[in-house]
């Protein structure tokens, strides 16, 4: 059974703050390593996606790749009350091409 | 900018009626997923497509759920009879073959089942 955790939350920041949203994977054959990010009520809509070791930077979010730990994770810098919403981690593996994803952390960003 | 459509957005069936949704994924996405989220969990994948072949449905309930595919773009997914337990969200993504490809979701469906 391929597996992907993540802590399910709240995680609160205050506003201004950095939020990292941690994520860990099972199958070592996955090949490319995504986050959405999701609104009540809404369908996911994708921030990032990362396939190799190390950082990804993208505005105020910088994905992290770390293959041999199995760990994926989110940086939000200079959080903001609309970053407000569930995020879901997703793996995708080499094979077939599933998306797996994980159960998602919540994030709660104070003003 | 390029969308993966579905529809209805909304939809409210009876117990042991028939329902069905439709997407279309982004042209020139041979992929395309369905996946069904309960509240407070992640998409559950239920039926993978590679153009109009099915990948992957392990986890379809195939004695009330169908998917088909038939050109290879636009798919239907279709529940019936529904039970109350099929109530959530039903998502459809797409995403190219080639490479490192990112996947992209539609609006998707809310079901409720009465």
């Amino acid at each position: 059974q391929k597996e992907v955790e993540q802590n399910s939350g709240p995680l609160s920041v205050p506003e201004g703050a950095i939020a990292s949203l941690n994520c860990t994977y099972s199958d070592r054959g996955s090949q490319s390593f995504f986050w959405y990010r999701q609104y009540s009520g809404k369908s996911p809509e994708l921030i990032m996606f990362i396939y190799s070791n190390g950082d990804k930077e993208d505005g105020r979010f910088t994905a992290q790749l770390n293959k041999a730990s199995q760990y994926v994770s989110l940086l939000i810098r200079d959080s903001q009350p609309s970053d407000s919403a569930t995020y879901l981690c997703a793996v995708m593996d080499t094979g077939r091409r599933a998306l797996t994803f994980g159960s998602g952390t919540r994030l709660q960003v104070q003003p | 900018e390029a969308e993966v459509a579905q529809s209805p957005r909304y939809k409210i069936t009876e117990k042991s009626q028939a329902v069905a949704f439709w997407c279309d994924p982004i042209s020139g996405h041979a992929t395309l997923y369905w996946y069904r989220q309960i509240l407070g969990q992640g998409p559950e994948l239920l039926v993978q497509f590679q153009d109009e072949s099915v990948v992957d449905d392990s986890q379809l309930p195939k004695d009330r759920f169908s998917a088909e595919r038939l050109k290879g773009v636009d798919s239907t997914l279709k529940i019936q009879p529904a039970e109350l337990g099929d109530s959530a969200m039903y998502l459809c993504a797409s995403s190219t073959t080639g490479g490192y490809t990112e996947a992209f979701f539609g609006q998707g469906t809310r079901l409720t089942v009465v």
